[in-house]
């Protein structure tokens, strides 16, 4: 059954780092976002991409992230300079067209210090 | 997106059927109910959605009341591995983004 895959699965940097978290969505997938998961908060949205752009985006989401699909099967998550506060869990997830299903990926452990 | 309500927690003996309730009385006629439930820290997992009629997949069944203020989702045999949190939420069919809850804690025991 295809799914949605994520890397690495822990990544631990140093405050003011850039980091880039991978996700290779499912291949028919139109539709990609990311979400992050603070310890034992609930599970947030940051942005979701289609099309090649970004559709939605939410407050957390500032100049500090960016995302991109750099060939037909990436989508990365940049985090241009991290903060403490940005230490989550990172959730892609992908979904088709006509379909409201999304399915996400394991995840992505961010540690920052 | 209407709000979902749902208890902070439940208990389930394994075999049991888990019957997991969900209101969401603001409910507009183009929402559609889904389930996804969160086990430990991994990526949320869908389970099921509907809008009006009941639905079952090989995971579980949905029942809606027919005013659409409630649904139910009932794992007809839990297993220790069901043990999760469940999220109840309301978007539109053209909706993008999920907006997570707290949801419902579901325990299966021995």
């Amino acid at each position: 059954e295809p799914e949605v895959t994520q890397t690495p699965s822990h990544q631990v940097t140093q405050m003011g780092q850039e980091v880039i978290l991978r996700c290779v969505p499912i291949s028919n997938h139109l539709y990609f976002y990311w979400y992050r998961q603070i310890l034992g908060q609930k599970v947030e949205f940051l942005v979701s991409f289609y099309n090649n752009e970004i559709s939605e985006k939410s407050e957390i989401f500032d100049d500090q992230f960016s995302v991109e699909r750099p060939d037909g099967s990436n989508f990365t998550l940049k985090i241009r300079s991290t903060k403490l506060e940005d230490s989550a869990m990172y959730f892609c997830a992908s979904r088709m067209d006509r379909a409201n299903e999304q399915y996400f990926g394991p995840g992505t452990r961010l540690t920052v210090t | 997106d209407a709000k979902t309500t749902q208890p902070p927690s439940m208990d389930c003996a394994e075999g049991r059927a888990a019957n997991l309730p969900c209101n969401h009385s603001t409910i507009s006629g183009n929402e559609y109910v889904y389930w996804y439930r969160q086990i430990h820290s991994q990526g949320p997992q869908y389970i099921i959605h509907g809008l009006k009629n009941n639905e079952t997949n090989e995971m579980a069944s949905l029942i809606i009341t027919e005013d659409r203020k409630s649904s139910t989702l009932i794992l007809p045999h839990a297993t220790l591995r069901d043990t999760a949190v469940y999220y109840c939420i309301a978007l539109t069919g053209t909706a993008s983004k999920l907006t997570f809850g707290t949801g419902t804690r579901l325990q299966v025991t021995l």
